[in-house]
């Protein structure tokens, strides 16, 4: 069974610049979280979708961060403009359901803002 | 929210030696998760806690969900090489979908 697929896997980018990232989860998996994980810190839960509603975004900065997921499927995390406090690597994990399903995390994708 | 408190931050251990690790809250949770992080992926979880007072073994890892649903401890037994990487609790609610990690644990091993 194919794993959570995240790209890019690194991206560098000057502050005020915009990025986007992009997220596969595994199939026939429901349930979509983006988290963000500081150097030295646990993921935070940014958004969580369910197929294509969000469930919980209390912690997304929605000034400048949005996500999306259309199809229920994929997903998209974008940041615009990028802020250096923004480096960081972004986790995308994916679950059957919500509730106790385990979640399936992706490699991450490292962003560096300059 | 608030992280976890995660201690000790990091460890160095002879291989063969146990090493435990622990996490507290000072809100409850009904689920303790365990996770370990390799260098460049994310997190793969290790062990499950659903109910109080539960005690969880995979294989040479054991877990604790604590008594008053605000601490977990996990404990490597014989450790080995590739035991090393980052540790992360992390306390969940599903009644308000709060989830929450620790900072972590680093965990060396010297053959």
């Amino acid at each position: 069974e194919a794993g959570v697929a995240q790209s890019p896997r690194y991206k560098i980018i000057e502050k005020r610049q915009s990025v986007a990232f992009w997220c596969n989860p595994i199939s026939g998996h429901a349930t979509l979280y983006w988290y963000q994980q500081i150097l030295g810190q646990g993921p935070k839960l940014l958004i969580q979708f369910q197929n294509n509603g969000v469930v919980d975004d209390s912690q997304l900065p929605k000034d400048r961060f949005s996500a999306e997921r259309l199809k229920g499927v994929d997903s998209t995390l974008k940041i615009q403009p990028a802020k250096l406090e923004d480096s960081a690597v972004y986790l995308c994990a994916s679950s059957f359901l919500a509730g106790q399903e385990t979640q399936y995390f992706g490699p991450g994708t490292r962003l560096l803002v300059l | 929210g608030q992280q976890l408190n995660q201690s000790p931050q990091s460890m160095f251990i002879q291989e063969g030696e146990d090493v435990s690790m622990n996490c507290t809250s000072s809100s409850i949770f009904n689920t303790w998760l365990w996770y370990k992080q390799d260098p460049g992926e994310g997190p793969v979880l290790l062990i499950a806690l659903y109910k109080a007072g539960e005690l969880t073994s995979n294989g040479r890892l054991t877990a604790q969900f604590g008594i008053t649903r605000k601490d977990s401890f996990l404990n490597i037994s014989a450790s080995i090489p590739s035991d090393v990487g980052i540790y992360f609790c992390a306390g969940r609610n599903y009644n308000n979908n709060d989830m929450r990690f620790g900072a972590g644990t680093r965990l060396t091993v010297k053959p």
